[in-house]
């Protein structure tokens, strides 16, 4: 069955960066968008971007972000990785991998969040 | 680019309806029939329930349904149950081939 496991919580300084992995099982990771998805505590979902992983790794990132973000992947370990750069207390939130079924944006499976904490 | 409008609470009794209406732009709701909707339970992680507009994923009760009109989707739950107590949230494909959730609506029910 297809299964998302992400990386670990994480504790970081102002100005640091995270590299949050989603290691996918279950299916060939090539053969699906993965999307990067964040919850800050109390606040909605924001979509930082998408990836197709492969040797390419073709990536789209939402405006806000880019510059800052970098998606990428590993096909021999079926893993996705987000990092996240110039960190600042904002982007304290949860951060959730979700693999894309082909229809723009449905995402039957998810990740189980990795919460990213910013603070000095 | 901004969230879509959702109205941020909706409440209802067991077994009435409810709509949550979810309001873009020409660029993103408007420009296609990539709207989808994700149920979130406090503390999990987002759950589908409808993709492109109308249509459910195996395994959604029929009890969930959408539609468009515009640039406004709308996703509606009649004889609404307890366990549909949630947050629920749009999400659209935009002409710049990015997403754009909705702001959320909190649904209660009474």
């Amino acid at each position: 069955q297809v299964q998302l496991v992400q990386s670990g919580a994480e504790v970081k300084k102002p100005g640091a960066s995270v590299k949050v992995s989603c290691k996918a099982s279950g299916y060939i990771i090539s053969n699906h968008y993965m999307h990067w998805v964040r919850q800050a505590p109390g606040q909605g979902l924001e979509w930082m971007g998408q990836i197709v992983p492969s040797d390419g790794d073709r990536s789209n990132y939402a405006q806000k972000f880019q510059g800052r973000v970098t998606m990428t992947s590993d096909t021999s370990t079926s893993t996705v990785y987000m990092e996240l750069s110039s960190l600042r207390s904002e982007d304290t939130a949860v951060y959730y991998c979700a693999r894309d079924e082909g229809h723009y944006g449905d995402s039957l499976y998810w990740g189980q969040g990795t919460l990213v904490t910013v603070s000095s | 680019q901004s969230a879509l409008t959702q109205p941020a609470s909706v409440s209802g009794s067991p077994g009435q309806s409810i709509t949550i209406s979810c309001t873009g732009t020409s660029s993103d709701v408007g420009a296609n029939n990539y709207v989808s909707w994700y149920q979130q339970h406090p503390g999990k992680a987002p759950n589908l329930v409808i993709y492109e507009v109308s249509n459910r994923p195996s395994g959604v009760p029929d009890r969930f349904s959408g539609s468009k009109s515009g640039n406004t989707a709308s996703l509606t739950i009649s004889g609404l149950q307890a366990e549909d107590e949630a947050d629920y949230y749009c999400n659209s494909h935009t002409t710049s081939s990015s997403y754009v959730f909705g702001s959320g609506t909190k649904v209660t029910v009474l």
